[in-house]
């Protein structure tokens, strides 16, 4: 079963520049997330979509982000202007959703982002 | 609110010494459940092992065990005679769980990681 994919793998961009990263989740899988890791910290969830809706977006500063998965299916996440301190690790997880919380995340390889 | 507390900022030690990475976390809910992630160099959260709140059994798998204790809310992670791939940061994470089908009260709450060298 293939796993969860993501690109790029690396992107180094200047402040005030535009970023989208792509990700391809686990087939069957109706929950996707992103995560925003900066360095020497857990991951931060930033965005949920349960098939092509929005769940959870709290923590998505939306002055800037933006995210969407059209069909379900794949998803992107959009950073338009970039700032410093969005330098992290993107990654992306889906699960298979079960009733409560008993259902595993699997994660994908991340984007490293660089902001200059 | 919810909270996960990794105190081991790094951890080193040298092949096949027993090593403990210790997970505290805060929770008001009964019932939750608990993750532990493995992070290697190349990036990608591999999952480990999940626990609910009303299974406090110690799970063994091969090198590696969990002692969960709600009395004192911890979920600590043993490797066993480690080994130079262990070397990794791991997660512990809290999930307390959704009346929906992937709701919102769904997500994984992360501390902030454990990096553990094992050096030959």
């Amino acid at each position: 079963e293939a796993g969860v994919a993501q690109s790029p793998r690396y992107k180094i961009i200047e402040k005030r520049q535009s970023v989208a990263f792509w990700c391809n989740p686990i087939s069957g899988h109706a929950t996707l997330y992103w995560y925003q890791q900066i360095l020497g910290q857990g991951p931060k969830l930033l965005i949920q979509f349960q098939n092509n809706g929005v769940v959870d977006d709290s923590q998505l500063p939306k002055d800037r982000f933006s995210a969407e998965r059209l069909k379900g299916v794949d998803s992107t996440l959009k950073i338009q202007p970039a700032k410093l301190e969005d330098s992290a690790v993107y990654l992306c997880a889906s699960s298979y959703p079960r009733k409560g919380g008993s259902y595993e995340q699997y994660f994908g390889p991340g984007t490293r982002l660089t902001v200059t | 609110a919810q909270k996960v507390t990794q105190a081991q900022t790094e951890i080193s030690v040298v092949e096949k010494e027993d090593v403990t990475l210790d997970c505290v976390y805060e929770t008001r809910d009964t019932t939750y459940y608990l993750f532990w992630y493995k992070q290697p160099p190349s990036g990608e959260l591999v999952f480990l092992i999940r626990r609910n709140s009303f299974d406090e059994q110690n799970e063994i798998s091969g090198r590696y065990s969990w002692n969960f204790q709600k009395s004192t809310s911890s979920f600590n992670f043993t490797i066993t005679a480690s080994q130079v791939v262990d070397s990794a940061v791991y997660f512990c994470a809290l999930r307390i769980p959704s009346d929906n089908y992937g709701g919102s009260q769904g997500n994984l709450i992360f501390g902030k990681g454990t990096k553990l060298s094992v050096k030959p």
